[in-house]
């Protein structure tokens, strides 16, 4: 069994820049939630993706923006990058079933920073 | 709004002592509760969790305790052990939101050998 893999392992971008940070949920899953972790803080839930559509979304605006492709991989896109995006970046894949609780397992995330 | 709290951001244990770590939250509509454990560089890594119908639930060391009325959770680690040693996150979610987990800003927990 091949668990979450995220890539990559850290990025270095300028303020204004746009970043897309990838993600291969683990074997069997089919479901993406995307989170940011600041320095000293817990994750905050950006999106998740369900059958290749956004299917719930936090308190983050709209130049953050996702995709998942058909494997179940998925992508995580910033534009017009400010110094607060800087953070870790992590994908967690599960197996949604509607009405139900599942389990998220997380990658090792992706470390962004923005100067 | 932090919906999920951590209010000891660190604690320190002698190993095959009792490691207890505290969680309120604020949302009583949360449901579903689960108990991270993340080391450096890796992902958090999912320990146990408990659905509000229950107010406790065992997995070999891990213990979690659920208290609704206090809108308090925690976690239980006997014996502990150094390799305990990790940030505990805990997280809540509600059934009208489903796989959106809210986390708290975690505890650094040290086992002292």
């Amino acid at each position: 069994e091949t668990g979450v893999t995220q890539s990559p392992t850290h990025l270095i971008k300028t303020r204004g820049q746009q970043v897309t940070l990838r993600c291969s949920s683990q074997s069997g899953h089919n479901t993406v939630s995307w989170y940011q972790q600041a320095l000293g803080q817990g994750p905050q839930f950006i999106f998740q993706y369900y059958r290749e559509e956004e299917n719930g979304r936090g308190n983050f605006p709209p130049r953050f923006s996702g995709l998942q492709f058909p494997n179940y991989s998925s992508e995580l896109n910033v534009n017009a990058l400010e110094l607060d995006d800087s953070a870790l970046y992590l994908c967690a894949s599960s197996f949604y079933v509607a009405g139900g609780r599942n389990t998220q397992y997380f990658g090792p995330g992706t470390r962004l920073t923005v100067l | 709004d932090q919906q999920v709290k951590q209010n000891s951001p660190s604690l320190s244990v002698q190993e095959g002592r009792i490691s207890i770590l505290n969680c309120d939250y604020t949302n009583s509509m949360f449901d579903y509760f689960l108990w991270y454990k993340k080391y450096p560089a890796e992902g958090p890594t999912f320990l146990i969790s408990i659905s509000s119908i229950k107010d406790k639930n065992e997995d070999g060391r891990f213990t979690v305790f659920l208290n609704k009325s206090a809108k308090h959770l925690s976690l239980h680690i006997v014996p502990s052990q150094p390799g305990d040693s990790a940030v505990y996150f805990c997280a809540a979610s509600r059934r009208s939101t489903g796989n959106q987990f809210y986390f708290g800003t975690g505890t650094s927990l040290t086992v002292i050998p």
